[in-house]
């Protein structure tokens, strides 16, 4: 089965760094994705890890280690609108059809 | 943006009823999934669509059918609607299931179940 862990919720302030952490286990890894999602409205993907290390994509990083089964999602330079729920989710091992989701991390940014 | 719509956005229904959520791409992807989310559950897969007339049970599918008359139409059917149902309501696509390419949401359907 699939299991994933992440915080709650995390507050950090305008122009810092956070780091949002996700930790899973899973039957089969077929990689991990990132989707950001602002309230009200609906996710939307931000990244996709299958090989250990960071991947780096303007102010979001994210980092996967698979001996760990630990990833996390690394936001530089915050600003106010990155305020939003960040979900972690991890494919089932037969396949890109069947996706657990996290129960997500909402962060909060204040000034 | 990719071409993805729900309908309809919101509903309040009976306890009882039936009801069909719809979901529209034209994007003419192949992969079309139905989620549900609640708090402190985050987003669970109700069913989804690997093809017209293709579809497979995700892990809430009790009191729920789906069907894919169309390579762009998902409807999602609340049998007899519960309180229970009470949900936001996601369709996404995807275009493969090899590469991961991630999915793309609607706007989301939020459903009241009184």
């Amino acid at each position: 089965g699939q299991n994933i862990d992440q915080p709650t919720e995390m507050t950090a302030t305008e122009g810092a760094i956070v780091q949002i952490n996700c930790t899973y286990q899973t039957s089969g890894f077929n990689g991990l994705f990132w989707y950001q999602q602002h309230a009200g409205e609906a996710p939307t993907f931000l990244s996709y890890n299958v090989l250990d290390g960071l991947e780096e994509k303007g102010r979001f990083s994210s980092f996967l280690s698979r001996s760990k089964g630990y990833s996390y999602l690394l936001l530089k330079e915050l600003q106010m609108k990155d305020s939003a729920s960040y979900l972690c989710a991890v494919p089932h091992s037969g396949g890109y059809q069947k996706v657990t989701f996290g129960t997500g991390t909402k962060l909060q940014v204040i000034p | 943006d990719a071409g993805i719509t729900q309908s309809p956005r919101h509903k309040v229904t009976e306890t009882g009823t039936p009801v069909t959520l719809r979901c529209h791409q034209t994007e003419n992807h192949r992969y079309m999934y139905w989620y549900r989310q609640d708090p402190g559950h985050g987003l669970r897969l109700i069913h989804y669509s690997y093809g017209v007339k293709d579809t497979d049970k995700g892990e809430v599918s009790d009191g729920y059918s789906v069907s894919r008359s169309k390579t762009e139409d998902f409807l999602l059917t609340l049998e007899s609607a519960t309180s229970s149902q009470t949900s936001v309501y996601f369709c996404a696509i995807s275009e493969s299931d090899r590469e991961a390419y991630g999915y793309t949401f609607g706007s989301g359907t939020r459903l009241t179940v009184v």
